[in-house]
């Protein structure tokens, strides 16, 4: 059990490029999620995997947002256009089959807009 | 719709005294309750769980909280604050597909 990785673990981009992000959750997990957390705030979902299914979407997210989890093992979340409000941080969590309900964070790609 | 409410913003005790961080929550059916601990610039590290059963769990560092299901409430306590608890807290519900985190209470303790 390596953990949740997240790449990269900070990431500088100026206002309307287009950044990507991966995660690699533990191997046998079969939910995925996303969150953005800013500073004194809670993690706000953004979205949720299983296997390769994305099966929720937070209505607060912009169409500039769009994840993917082809093969049901790690998932990438992009964001295009980027816009300085988009600074935050971004964590992956995975979780295994239903009954296993610990929620495993990593820890986070910071990401700075400019 | 499913929300998570943490009343206190901020909570400053004393080293010793003893704690309680309050969370609030509106769900479809009685969902899975966590409470997790960040310390600043570390990973979320789950502190206790509450899936069914006996309503008063116990996790790690001391910590244990209380499901009462007619409040809607899932209330983290310790008896005895140790400096090193001081960090920010937050509780989520969820259920099996779900996870939604309140945004959290800031804990300052004092010497």
């Amino acid at each position: 059990d390596t953990g949740v990785s997240q790449d990269p673990r900070h990431k500088i981009t100026k206002r309307g490029q287009n950044v990507t992000f991966r995660c690699d959750p533990i191997s046998e997990h079969n939910r995925l999620y996303w969150y953005r957390q800013t500073l004194g705030q809670g993690p706000e979902f953004l979205t949720y995997f299983q296997n390769e299914a994305q099966l929720e979407k937070s209505r607060l997210l912009s169409d500039r947002f769009s994840a993917e989890r082809p093969k049901g093992s790690f998932s990438t979340l992009e964001i295009q256009r980027t816009e300085q409000g988009d600074s935050a941080m971004y964590l992956c969590a995975s979780r295994g089959g239903v009954g296993n309900e610990k929620l495993f964070f990593g820890s986070g790609t910071q990401l700075s807009v400019l | 719709a499913q929300s998570v409410t943490q009343p206190d913003i901020h909570i400053t005790v004393s080293e010793g005294a003893s704690l309680e961080l309050r969370c609030n929550y509106s769900y479809g059916a009685t969902p899975y309750l966590f409470w997790y601990v960040q310390s600043p610039g570390q990973g979320l590290q789950l502190l206790l769980k509450y899936f069914s059963g006996d309503t008063l769990v116990q996790g790690i560092k001391g910590f244990e909280a209380e499901f009462k299901r007619s409040q809607s409430s899932f209330n983290l306590r310790k008896p005895s604050v140790h400096w090193s608890d001081a960090a920010e807290y937050f509780c989520a519900v969820g259920s099996n597909n779900d996870m939604r985190f309140g945004a959290g209470t800031r804990l300052t303790v004092k010497p």
